[in-house]
């Protein structure tokens, strides 16, 4: 059964500074891994999504890279803002159109 | 192109009474998810929908909750009756094909009192 990991649940920073999140997953025979964002009482907004032949993908100050012989990901966050405050959420899914499989998520507050 | 649409939004009932959700999917997403999401955790399957058939229902709690996908396009999820454990955010997803990713509605809050 897979299973997914964040560390840490929480993160506290001040503005400006770059940060690391981090996934895990059990099963290595994923096919693509995604990551959300999700603001308080809000639905999830895609932020990148990184398919099975792919190791990174970047998006403006964010970038994701995966690593499946590890079982890890990593969602970076270059230059962060007070309006990076969210729950950020990781999630992998195997071939064949199969539900994506969730991590508890990292809460991030960035101080202004 | 439009996003997930769900509602209601927020929906406060008794315990022992009914509800029921929506979701009108992506034009052209042919699979359909609906998960619940509990407060400090992540969202977990309770159903998934390749076009109107169930694909699966494994952690559906079929003795209290129901759900279908009206000609392979709209759902409706519906719980009756509710337990405060119901309380919870229903998110409903869906996508084109595993390249494309998932998209997710804004979603519904629960509230069982």
């Amino acid at each position: 059964k897979q299973e997914v990991t964040q560390i840490p649940a929480a993160l506290s920073v001040p503005e400006g500074e770059n940060l690391v999140l981090n996934c895990s997953f059990t099963d290595s025979a994923i096919y693509n891994l995604q990551w959300f964002r999700q603001d308080p009482g809000k639905g999830l907004t895609s932020l990148l999504l990184i398919q099975s032949s792919q190791r990174e993908q970047t998006s403006g100050r964010l970038n994701a890279s995966l690593d499946k012989s590890s079982g890890r990901s990593t969602l970076y966050i270059a230059a962060s803002q007070p309006g990076d405050s969210a729950t950020y959420l990781c999630a992998v899914f195997r071939p064949g159109n199969t539900p994506l499989v969730f991590g508890k998520g990292t809460r991030l507050s960035v101080i202004a | 192109e439009a996003g997930v649409a769900q509602s209601p939004r927020y929906k406060i009932i008794e315990k022992r009474q009914s509800v029921a959700f929506w979701c009108n999917p992506i034009s052209g997403h042919a699979t359909l998810y609906w998960y619940q999401q509990i407060l400090g955790q992540g969202p977990k399957l309770l159903i998934q929908f390749q076009n109107n058939g169930v694909v699966d229902d494994s952690q559906l709690p079929k003795d209290r909750f129901s759900a279908e996908r009206l000609k392979g396009v709209d759902s409706t999820l519906k719980i009756q009756p509710a337990k405060l454990e119901d309380s919870a955010v229903y998110l409903c997803a869906s996508s084109f094909s595993e390249d494309s990713g998932y998209t997710f509605g804004s979603g519904t809050r629960l509230t069982v009192v």
